[in-house]
């Protein structure tokens, strides 16, 4: 079956550390995406892909690296520069227009130890 | 402004109930819409999009107001199982941007 598979499920950081959470998707979408969502707030978005070799900043980008070395592939490091990182992130993939809306991932609950 | 801004709720209601609320967006330009449905520390999955024409998915019917710049979706016959949040979300084309909205938390009694 098609999907988005985004790992760990969990992570726990420590505070100066950089972590790297995996986004992979089979369904053929140019483009992908991060995002950061906090307890009783919606989604922001932390940066974005439409193809290969090419992505950039949302609204909430300082902290965070990306690379989109593969169509499949598009992980997220969370640098030791993100001042408050614990968070639920949400990698989701699209057709590169994202008229036909968003498949998302299940995400990954990040807490800084 | 928000570029889309939604009641928080919550909307509690009893079961068989219908509940109806609504989504505003800012950009005329916004060219496509949807609801997306979020449980408890889940991703948010995709509910329905929204038609210039309304539509309805079940117990689920969806609104688009262009005039008014916003979006509605009505559940009727509520089930325990609608307890949720829900997302709304537009997406504006050239340039491309998709807005969530912070969601709409409804929680169906017994």
């Amino acid at each position: 079956d098609g999907g988005i598979t985004q790992s760990p499920k969990y992570l726990f950081r420590k505070e100066g550390q950089n972590v790297t959470l995996s986004c992979e998707q089979n369904l053929n979408h140019d483009a992908m995406y991060w995002y950061r969502q906090d307890p009783g707030q919606g989604l922001r978005l932390i940066y974005y892909s439409q193809i290969v070799n090419d992505f950039q900043k949302g609204d909430i980008a300082e902290g965070y690296s990306v690379s989109r070395e593969k169509k499949e592939s598009f992980p997220l490091t969370v640098t030791s520069a993100q001042k408050n990182p614990t968070a639920f992130y949400l990698c989701a993939s699209s057709m590169r227009t994202g008229e036909n809306g968003y498949t998302f991932g299940s995400g990954t609950r990040l807490t800084v130890v | 402004r928000k570029e889309v801004e939604q009641d928080p709720g919550p909307f509690n209601v009893p079961e068989g109930a219908t509940v109806a609320f609504n989504c505003t967006y800012s950009n005329s330009a916004s060219q496509s819409f949807f609801w997306y449905r979020q449980d408890c520390r889940k991703e948010p999955k995709l509910l329905m999009s929204v038609y210039s024409s309304g539509n309805e998915d079940g117990r689920f019917t969806a609104q688009l107001n262009r005039a008014s710049q916003y979006i509605s979706l009505l559940i009727r016959d509520s089930k325990l199982s609608d307890s949720a949040t829900y997302l709304c979300v537009v997406n504006q084309l050239a340039p491309y941007k998709l807005s969530f909205g912070a969601g709409t938390t409804v929680t169906v009694r017994a």
